[in-house]
């Protein structure tokens, strides 16, 4: 398997413009979760996933924030309109759920957001 | 609240053990994980413990749960320039969430 694949790697937007972040979680995994890092706040969980159904939101910040999980191989992260504040480098995670197990993240590599 | 607390730096010298230190705030955690970040790149399971065990050996990391004081500790032997990066505890939650501490960054001193 390639693992988490987080597109794109990099992007430089401006100020107001919409940003999409997606991500392929690994085939077969069950649980989904997007999270935010940065200097100040370190890794923040924005939202997770369980079977595509949104569990938790309350780490979104605002309503500029959106998620979407349409089907198991997909997840995209929309910020509208984006803001400097958004600055960070987002992560997708994946994991196999099951009863009260591990539930070990796997993480793609991230997409560092610039927001000028 | 759910809270994970760490050191956010640590300095040891090569070939001297490295101890990392994390305390969490709630008792409903259900496993207690380290993760290793390399410049550029996403977070890798290094270790995790279940909340009803004391003490995990793999290799040369070991990891000390004190449940009583909600404190976990990552210990590596014989520290090697490799392990210099940023080092994550993480708690699963009950509901599944699973939430981070800021990152212990690792400098190796020659």
């Amino acid at each position: 398997d390639a693992g988490v694949i987080q597109s794109p790697r990099h992007e430089v937007t401006e100020m107001g413009q919409e940003v999409t972040l997606r991500c392929k979680p690994i085939s077969g995994h069950n649980s989904l979760f997007w999270y935010r890092q940065t200097m100040m706040r370190g890794l923040e969980l924005l939202i997770y996933f369980n079977n595509n159904v949104p569990i938790d939101d309350s780490g979104m910040p605002e309503d500029r924030f959106s998620a979407k999980m349409p089907n198991a191989s997909f997840s995209t992260l929309k910020i509208q309109p984006s803001e400097p504040r958004d600055s960070a480098v987002y992560f997708c995670a994946s994991s196999l759920r099951g009863g009260s197990g591990a539930n070990v993240l796997t993480f793609g590599a991230g997409s560092r957001l610039t927001v000028l | 609240g759910e809270d994970v607390e760490q050191s956010l730096f640590l300095s040891v010298r090569e070939g001297d053990s490295s101890v990392i230190n994390c305390t969490y705030t709630d008792s409903s955690s259900t496993y207690l994980y380290w993760y290793k970040q390399e410049p550029g790149a996403g977070l890798q399971l290094l270790t995790y413990i279940f909340s009803n065990m004391d003490m995990k050996q793999d290799q040369r990391l070991t990891v000390l749960l004190n449940k009583k004081d909600k404190h976990l500790s990552l210990r590596i032997a014989d520290t090697q320039t490799g392990d210099s990066a940023i080092y994550f505890c993480a708690e699963k939650l009950e509901d599944d969430k699973i939430i981070f501490g800021k990152g212990t960054r690792l400098h190796i001193l020659p």
